[in-house]
């Protein structure tokens, strides 16, 4: 059974980088394509980007500019990094196996604050 | 940019049929999927590929696909389905795109 589980600071400053990992465990990262979502407080999802086990990577317009994910396959996992982070980038952030996102972590919750 | 649209509520008593739809301009063309999420909780897979049923998701779950829409049925609603449902289909950029997301309310 895959299982996902991210990794990293819960508090992060504004303006600073938030940085997470996510750990694929039971399964191998190759051959996949794998995202980051996230979920603001009381709010719906919305995808970040996604990579492929080759570094193939695709971003969300809206945050294209500030995200950057990349993949580490001797260690099955990939990780994102967000910049110039603000209030608004409060969320649980979650990883998820695209396409069809059947396998997702628990999700980590992110706080921007000073 | 791309926008699933999903009405923000819907409301069924335990045992009825509850349908929730999912309208966008790309659906012709690309899957849809569909998530439960309770509270606390990371979503779960219930539907891929428009009417495709993961295993293990019970089968009062289903899907469905015409045009511009998708949609999802729970026949038999019970107690255990309320929950947030989203939507989720690529737009032509193969950018992922989630609606807004319905919450289910079992009566």
């Amino acid at each position: 059974q895959v299982q996902l589980q991210e990794s990293g600071p819960g508090l992060v400053k504004p303006s600073e980088t938030l940085s997470l990992t996510c750990t694929v465990s039971g399964g191998s990262i190759s051959g996949y394509y794998w995202s980051w979502i996230r979920q603001p407080p009381g709010k719906g999802l919305e995808w970040i980007a996604y990579i492929s086990y080759t570094g193939s990577t695709n971003y969300n317009p809206s945050l294209k500019s500030r995200v950057t994910i990349s993949v580490d396959t001797s260690k099955n996992q990939f990780s994102l990094r967000l910049r110039s982070v603000t209030a608004a980038d409060t969320a649980v952030y979650y990883c998820a196996r695209d396409t069809d996102f059947d396998y997702w972590g628990q999700g980590t919750l992110v706080t921007v604050s000073s | 940019s791309y926008e699933l649209t999903q009405p923000p509520s819907v409301s069924v008593s335990p045992g009825q049929t509850a349908r929730i739809t999912c309208s966008g301009d790309a659906l012709p063309k690309q899957y849809g999927y569909w998530y439960q999420q309770k509270p606390g909780q990371a979503p779960v897979l219930v539907i891929y590929k428009d009417s495709e049923r993961p295993s293990g998701i019970p089968e009062r779950f289903s899907g469905s696909s015409s045009g511009t829409t998708v949609t999802l049925t729970i026949s038999g609603v019970q107690t255990e389905d309320e929950a947030d449902y989203y939507c989720q289909s690529p737009d032509s950029s193969g950018t992922r795109v989630f609606g807004g997301g319905t919450k289910l309310t079992v009566l």
